[in-house]
């Protein structure tokens, strides 16, 4: 299996510019989280789907941030409008019970 | 406080010593989580844990629930073994979710 898989993985924008950060979970996995890693603040779950339904979105920022996940190998985790203090690693991970596996991050930097 | 603690948050060793880190946290758990992140950035489960201890290579994890503490053993590090190692712990919150809760890190660096 490949893993998780993350696009793109580096990002450089300019405030103001919609992101949008994909991931592909492994097959089979039924949980999917989307975790920001900063400096200051370590890893944050910011949003968890389970069987592709949101389950926990209490880790999102604020309106600006939204995630998708249409079908159970694919989800989405966007970003409108991006501001500099959005700048961070996102990861995204996946499991079926056990194990989580991460991607490899998606470093975005904003303007 | 930080729900989870882990110390030491920078730990330098030499080559072939016995390394501990040390995870602390003040909350009910279903799972424990150790995870290695190498400067790069990738992120790596070594081992998920409810009780008791498990062993993978080089590496040992224990997890102590009543006195919610757990620790990663490194036995005859290596240079290789130089990344920042992360706690996370799972809980479950009173929405009936799931959540890890993670610590800072403690960043291993093993010298030659």
């Amino acid at each position: 299996d490949a893993g998780v898989i993350q696009s793109p993985r580096h990002e450089v924008t300019e405030m103001g510019q919609e992101v949008t950060l994909r991931c592909k979970p492994i097959s089979g996995h039924n949980s999917l989280f989307w975790y920001r890693q900063t400096m200051m603040r370590g890893l944050e779950l910011l949003i968890y789907f389970n069987n592709n339904v949101p389950i926990d979105d209490s880790g999102m920022p604020e309106d600006r941030f939204s995630a998708k996940m249409p079908n159970a190998s694919f989800s989405t985790l966007k970003i409108q409008p991006s501001e500099p203090r959005d700048s961070a690693v996102y990861f995204c991970a996946s499991r079926y019970t056990g194990e989580l596996f991460f991607g490899e991050g998606s470093r975005l930097t904003v303007l | 406080k930080n729900e989870v603690e882990q110390s030491p948050q920078n730990l330098t060793a030499q080559e072939g010593e016995f390394i501990t880190i040390n995870c602390s946290y003040s909350v009910g758990i279903s799972a424990l989580h150790w995870l290695q992140q190498h400067p790069g950035g990738g992120i790596v489960s070594l081992f998920m844990l409810s009780s008791g201890k498990k062993k993978h290579g080089r590496l040992i994890a224990t997890i102590n629930i009543q006195e919610k503490h757990s620790s990663l053993h490194i036995t005859a590090s290596h240079p290789r073994d130089s990344a920042v190692y992360i706690c996370a712990v799972r809980v479950i919150t009173q929405g009936g979710s799931e959540k890890l809760v993670f610590g800072k890190g403690t960043k291993l660096t093993v010298n030659p």
